[in-house]
């Protein structure tokens, strides 16, 4: 059964911090891993995909098979990062399956 | 291209009742997916139609069906509403079966009293 596992809720970090944002997931094939964000008052919105490898807004993420990972990075956290962060897994151009979320709270 | 759009934004409704919900997709966007989101679960998938059919369906019951039109338009319907049913409900749409971004709605709120 797939199953994504975001284990915080909550995190809080300093401007300028580095930031990890965890992501744990259990599927038996070639999942499509995504981080979705929503900021205040705003629609769910896609950040990055695990295929593309690009870096938006600061933000990476590594597909990590062997841990079943697929942590969210930024090396410097702005104010305007806060927000909820969905990570979510796809199996074929099916349905997104996700976490809980975590809320990113960055403070000055 | 205007983005999704829901309708209701707000419900209120009484145990027992029964509530429709609506969705419009982008323009061109051809499926349309259905997520409940609740403080509790999280969100979680409801159901998935393409060109009018269902295509995907979540764990939920019976009571929780939808459709969709052949402008793409969907709607989904839950009967005999349970105070569990309070939630966000949010729409998705994408262009296709196999394209990998969801464009998500503002989503409706339903209380259930």
């Amino acid at each position: 059964a797939q199953r994504v596992t975001q284990p915080e809720k909550l995190l809080s970090v300093f401007k300028g911090a580095p930031v990890e944002l965890k992501c744990n997931y259990s599927y038996s094939g070639s999942p499509e891993l995504f981080w979705y964000v929503q900021y205040s008052r705003q629609r769910l919105q896609l950040l990055l995909r695990h295929i593309s490898r690009e870096s938006i807004k600061g933000f990476t993420a590594d597909l990590n098979k062997g841990e079943t990972s697929f942590h969210l990075k930024k090396p410097f956290a702005q104010e305007e990062d806060s927000a909820m962060y969905y990570c979510a897994l796809s199996n074929s151009g099916y349905a997104l399956n996700f976490g809980k979320g975590t809320s990113l709270l960055v403070t000055p | 291209k205007a983005g999704v759009t829901q309708t209701p934004r707000y419900l209120i409704k009484t145990r027992g009742q029964q509530v429709t919900l609506s969705c419009s997709p982008i323009s061109g966007h051809r499926s349309v997916s259905w997520y409940q989101q609740t403080p509790g679960q999280g969100l979680q998938f409801l159901f998935e139609y393409f060109s009018e059919t269902q295509r995907n369906k979540g764990n939920f019951p019976g009571r929780f069906s939808g459709r969709q039109f052949s402008n793409s338009r969907s709607e989904m319907n839950v009967s005999t509403l349970e105070l569990g049913d309070s939630a966000l409900y949010l729409c998705a749409s994408r262009e296709g079966l196999q394209a990998y971004e969801q464009y998500f709605g503002p989503g409706t709120r339903l209380t259930v009293t």
